[in-house]
């Protein structure tokens, strides 16, 4: 079946760090991939997406690169700010239409210090 | 604006007694599901469902009903069959045909067992 695989947390870094959180994946063919962030108290937002191999998605200065080689999904940002605080999660949509929604990593929480 | 209302936002309840959370929206998507998150376990699906008068379970079924008879609404029955439900619960939803990848969530319902 499908698995996604992130990094543990919680990653704390200081504001201006770079950001990178490291995603994984096991799927059949040609999945989506996504990442949502979840910020205290609240749902999941989507934060940006890939549907094909070499795909970069991109938004709010957060990237990934959809990498079918290394069937990964990183996460990353060139300067993270404490408003970034939040819990990150990678998750798939099988290339079969996958009518049962998402497969979601466990999350990564992270953590920006001023 | 288009959304997912989730209520209520904080529920208790003793043991033995069954609680339903609601969940309602107007982006006059098809598709509907139920998530149960716990910390650092990510979101299991517990029931999804793809069109009206119509559901499948997800994972973790046991001890959770649902019913489907609108459109709009998709509500979550905890039963007192459910050994551990102390948990978040997301509501998510999806259209059919373009966009079907991309999954919308609810602010989230959170179940305290006394």
């Amino acid at each position: 079946g499908n698995s996604v695989t992130q990094m543990e947390g919680p990653v704390t870094l200081s504001e201006e760090a770079f950001l990178t959180i490291n995603c994984t994946y096991t799927a059949t063919g040609y999945p989506s991939l996504f990442w949502y962030v979840q910020y205290p108290g609240e749902g999941l937002q989507l934060l940006l997406k890939a549907t094909k191999a070499d795909d970069k998605g991109s938004n709010k200065g957060f990237e990934a690169t959809y990498r079918k080689e290394t069937t990964s999904f990183h996460l990353e940002k060139g300067s993270v700010q404490v408003s970034d605080s939040a819990v990150y999660f990678c998750a798939l949509r099988g290339s079969g239409g996958g009518a049962d929604g998402l497969t979601f990593g466990k999350g990564t929480h992270l953590i920006i210090q001023p | 604006d288009g959304g997912i209302t989730q209520s209520p936002k904080y529920l208790f309840r003793k043991e033995g007694q069954n609680v339903t959370l609601s969940c309602e929206q107007n982006l006059n998507h098809d598709a509907m599901y139920w998530y149960r998150q716990d910390p650092g376990q990510g979101l299991r699906l517990i029931y999804y469902s793809q069109i009206v008068n119509d559901f499948q379970k997800g994972d973790i079924a046991e001890g959770y009903s649902v019913s489907r008879e609108k459109k709009e609404s998709f509500p979550l029955t905890v039963t007192s069959a459910q050994k551990n439900p102390t948990a978040f619960y997301l509501c998510a939803s999806s259209p059919q045909g373009p966009g079907a990848n991309v999954l919308t969530f609810g602010a989230g319902s959170r179940l305290t067992v006394l």
